[in-house]
């Protein structure tokens, strides 16, 4: 079965510093996909980054990374230059390729994340 | 463009009362799902769609029920609603699953209230 765990339930970082938010995972599905999304306090949910299971480079997209390390089945997101506009639950999500998981995607419990000024 | 409307916005049911929350989608996407919010739990998923006339159990459907008689939209039913059914509840819709770098759109949420 699917589960995505989420260690850290809240995390303060320095304005201007980089963190790291931490995702583990567990599949049995060779093909699957691995997704962050930020949620302010303001409750929409914001897709960050995206990462595939055959992808060789770990993914990026602005002051976003994505440490994927297959082996350990982990995709920790890295944000680097933290501003105060950071301060937001995030969650990591996972969807499952043509496996019993039947592509439906599921979600961790999120890390709550502050940025102090 | 709208997106993902999901409707009511609130709501504030009596123990026993029935309601259907609305998702409307104009992505023309295959995929959409119904998620509730709570406290140190995340995202959990109530029930899912592959397309059109389709509906599938996900990690926690007991109380709900879900149609999708037509692709744009994804109804989620309580017949007679319970305090623990107190929660935000999100609606997303996606491409089809095949395309696996595909993210879901989500809907503003629906926070309901059961007294």
């Amino acid at each position: 079965a699917q589960k995505i765990t989420q260690t850290q339930p809240g995390m303060f970082v320095q304005e201007k510093e980089a963190v790291t938010l931490d995702c583990t995972y567990d599949t049995s599905d060779p093909s699957y996909g691995l997704f962050w999304y930020k949620q302010p306090s303001s409750g929409e949910m914001i897709f960050l980054i995206y990462q595939g299971s055959y992808d060789q480079q770990n993914a990026t997209e602005g002051r976003y990374s994505l440490n994927f390390q297959k082996a350990r089945k982990s995709a920790n997101l890295v944000i680097s230059a933290s501003q105060l506009g950071d301060s937001a639950m995030y969650f990591c999500a996972m969807r499952e390729g043509r496996g019993t998981g039947g592509f439906k995607t599921i979600f961790g419990a999120g890390t709550r994340l502050f940025v102090k000024a | 463009n709208a997106g993902v409307t999901q409707t009511p916005k609130f709501r504030v049911l009596k123990t026993g009362q029935s309601m259907t929350l609305l998702c409307a989608q104009d992505m023309n996407h295959e995929y959409m799902y119904w998620y509730r919010q709570d406290p140190g739990m995340g995202l959990r998923l109530i029930h899912y769609s592959v397309g059109e006339g389709t509906t599938a159990k996900g990690e926690v459907p007991d109380g709900y029920n879900v149609s999708r008689l037509k692709k744009q939209n994804f109804l989620l039913g309580l017949e007679s609603a319970a305090p623990s059914q107190t929660s935000v509840y999100f609606c997303a819709s996606s491409y089809s699953g095949a395309r696996m770098n595909t993210e879901a759109f989500f809907g503003q949420g629906t926070r309901l209230t059961v007294v």
